[in-house]
């Protein structure tokens, strides 16, 4: 049941653009994204409930399609501070929290 | 305000010992959850707790166990480990109201030799 991320990764030049995709063979009641560079905790980016809702903060932003149970996450203009990897969470509706993460999409971003 | 607080941060046991990993949660968390992070299987879900309740588990031997105190402080254990046990030992707590992720511990790092 682990959601499915693609790429596996990617390398960007700082300015470029990437997309990160997730998706789920299960009825999905949110999608987490976290960024975790080597050696530190993953942090937190953002949350998407059910409803197809898109989100965003500074040059981030995801969206989720609830039909096809697949998350988004787009980062714009990338920076050197965006280098990392990145995973996304899938949880489906159950009591508690019970988030299922993707095997990471590791993003490199150079000069 | 104090974020996750994991300890110890590193960990060297031998192979059949047992060892107990400590988190402390944000004030006000009251679910805490645990991972495992390995290079070749990512973050792996342990279990969930709430108000010294397991509410989740994912699909570990019995030999890991958890628990969680009424101050929201969680701990987990490993009995008879294995060589394979050697992992980064994740604990976050998230709160319940609200749409808010997880805040992640720095992790205690696991060597079974």
């Amino acid at each position: 049941q682990q959601p499915v991320q693609s790429p596996q990764a990617v390398i960007l030049r700082e300015g470029e653009d990437a997309v990160i995709n997730c998706s789920s063979s299960k009825a999905l009641y949110s999608v987490h994204w976290y960024r975790q560079k080597h050696g530190e905790a993953p942090i937190f980016l953002m949350i998407l409930l059910k409803g197809g809702e898109q989100k965003g903060h500074d040059k981030i932003s995801a969206s989720f399609n609830e039909k096809k149970q697949q998350s988004s996450l787009y980062l714009t203009a990338s920076q050197l501070s965006y280098s990392g990897t990145y995973f996304c969470g899938t949880e489906i509706a159950t009591g508690g929290f019970k988030t299922i993460f993707g095997a990471g999409t590791r993003l490199f971003v150079k000069a | 305000k104090a974020g996750v607080t994991q300890t110890p941060r590193y960990l060297i046991k031998t192979r059949g010992q047992q060892v107990t990993l400590s988190c402390s949660p944000i004030s006000g968390h009251r679910s805490v959850s645990w991972y495992q992070q390995t290079p070749g299987q990512g973050l792996q879900f342990l279990f969930e707790y709430f108000s010294e309740t397991q509410r989740n588990k994912g699909n570990f031997p019995g030999r890991f166990s958890g628990r969680q105190f009424s101050n929201s402080r969680s701990e987990m254990n490993v009995s008879t480990l294995e060589l394979g046990d050697s992992a980064l030992y994740l604990c976050a707590s998230r709160a319940t109201t609200g749409n808010y992720g997880y805040t992640f511990g720095s992790g205690t790092r696991l060597t079974v030799v």
